[in-house]
């Protein structure tokens, strides 16, 4: 299996920030690198996928970037719905794995 | 608006078999060319995905939970299900249904269920 291991595990930021957050795979995954969204008792939701392509309604202030085995999610300017747990997500192999997430406080 | 609602027992005892089912509207299992996927969430040790199933009948089973597991299509109902035999306290989790792209370029859980929290007792 290809371990993620994403960094910060948690991080406080205020309204107005620029957050960045890191994923590194333990092998290369071309682009196939996902991020999503989650916050208390909902389900994940995809922000972006291919490392970089935003998914429609996701707001501008989200983007993604990488390749191989290291990749990042930057919100420039945080808003209050952002504060959230991001997860990244590999989809290069047989067997599709998630990083453990970071939390994103104030 | 493409939407999937799990249902099944909340609670199911040790060395039992977890029974969920995945109801989807906005789409047609049969009519699309996605998977329709299992995926839990553990307190600690994160998400995980259990497997998918095409409306074809491929599937394909996480290798830790395969001789365990059956992932089934009923095209009919529009429904996917999940049987999870011989549970035990390390099973226990939120379990989700989610909608599969597997393209050349887009591989992700596009749609999810709201999810189901599962406890397995002794």
């Amino acid at each position: 299996d290809i371990q993620l291991t994403q960094s910060p595990s948690s991080l406080s930021a205020s309204v107005g920030d620029r957050v960045i957050i890191t994923c590194r795979a333990g092998e290369n995954v071309n682009r196939y690198l996902n991020w999503y969204q989650q916050k208390p008792g909902r389900a994940p939701k995809l922000l972006i996928s291919f490392a970089s392509t935003l998914q429609s309604g996701v707001p501008s202030r989200f983007s993604g970037s990488g390749s191989a085995t290291h990749f990042t999610l930057t919100i420039n300017g945080l808003q209050p719905d952002d504060f959230a747990t991001y997860f990244c997500q590999q989809s290069y192999t047989t067997l599709w794995t998630f990083g453990q997430g970071t939390k994103v406080d104030i | 608006q493409v939407q999937l609602q799990e249902s099944g027992p909340g609670l199911v005892k040790s060395s039992q078999t977890l029974s969920l089912t995945c109801s989807v509207s906005g789409d047609s299992i049969s009519g699309s060319n996605y998977y329709w996927s299992w995926i839990r969430q553990h307190p600690v040790k994160g998400l995980e995905w259990i497997g998918y199933v095409h409306h074809t009948g491929g599937t394909f089973y996480n290798p830790s939970l395969k001789s365990r597991l059956l992932i089934a299509v009923d095209t009919s109902r529009n429904q996917f299900s999940l049987r999870l035999n011989f549970v035990t306290a390390a099973d226990t989790a939120v379990y989700y249904c989610a909608r599969t792209a597997f393209g050349d370029f887009l591989r992700e859980f596009d749609y999810w269920g709201q999810g189901i929290l599962v406890t397995v007792s002794s």
